[in-house]
């Protein structure tokens, strides 16, 4: 069975400092993707960041790059000068299934992140 | 704002009751997926279809029964409700199936007394 671990309940940071938000994942499969979405007290689920078993450079979007080590078998999140919009819960989260066929996504437990002014 | 919406956004009914959760996906994907996020399970996927068909069940109840109809809204049924049920149901979409990003909705929130 695939998991997904994140060992840090919560984390509190200045703001304009960078962070890190730890994800493990335990895998078989040698295709799978890793997902980052934030989700703030307002509910929803915001997608982040992707990245591929197969790429080969770490994924970035904007304030957002994902630090993958895949012989470590982890997926951390880094975001660059943090502000306090950032404030919110994270998920880590891994699409199992076939790359052609059915998938779904296995969310870890989450990271609440606050941003301190 | 995903392009992904869900309604209603609140909803409370009794423990017997039937409710029904409804997503509409983004313009041009093909793929619903429902997941189930409470405090004691985390966030948990249900069932996902695409284009019309059933390609993957999750955690699901048997209470719990969804469809996606030939316009791709999709619908959740949850019946025979118990308080354990309460919960965020969140739907998401993506364009197809494989490697796509799946967006989700801003989730329905269901209590149940």
């Amino acid at each position: 069975a695939q998991k997904i671990t994140q060992t840090q309940p919560g984390m509190f940071v200045q703001e304009k400092e960078a962070v890190t938000l730890d994800c493990t994942y335990d895998t078989s499969d040698p295709s799978y993707g890793l997902f980052w979405y934030k989700q703030p007290s307002s509910g929803e689920m915001i997608f982040l960041i992707y990245q591929g078993s197969y790429d080969q450079q770490n994924a970035t979007e904007g304030r957002y790059s994902l630090n993958f080590q895949k012989a470590r078998k982890s997926a951390n999140l880094v975001i660059s000068a943090s502000q306090l919009g950032d404030s919110a819960m994270y998920f880590c989260a891994m699409r199992e299934g076939h790359r052609l066929g059915a998938q779904k996504l296995v969310f870890g437990q989450g990271t609440r992140l606050t941003i301190n002014p | 704002d995903s392009g992904v919406t869900q309604t209603p956004k609140h909803l409370i009914t009794a423990t017997g009751q039937r409710v029904t959760l409804r997503c509409s996906p983004r313009s041009g994907d093909l793929s619903v997926y429902w997941y189930q996020q409470s405090l004691d399970q985390g966030l948990q996927f249900l069932i996902h279809y695409y284009n019309g068909e059933e390609r993957a069940k999750g955690n699901i109840l048997e209470r719990f029964s969804a469809q996606q109809f030939p316009d791709l809204h999709s619908e959740l049924n949850l019946s025979s409700l118990e308080l354990g049920d309460s919960a965020l149901y969140f739907c998401a979409s993506s364009v197809g199936i494989g490697t796509d990003t799946q967006y989700f909705g801003p989730g329905t929130r269901l209590t149940v007394l």
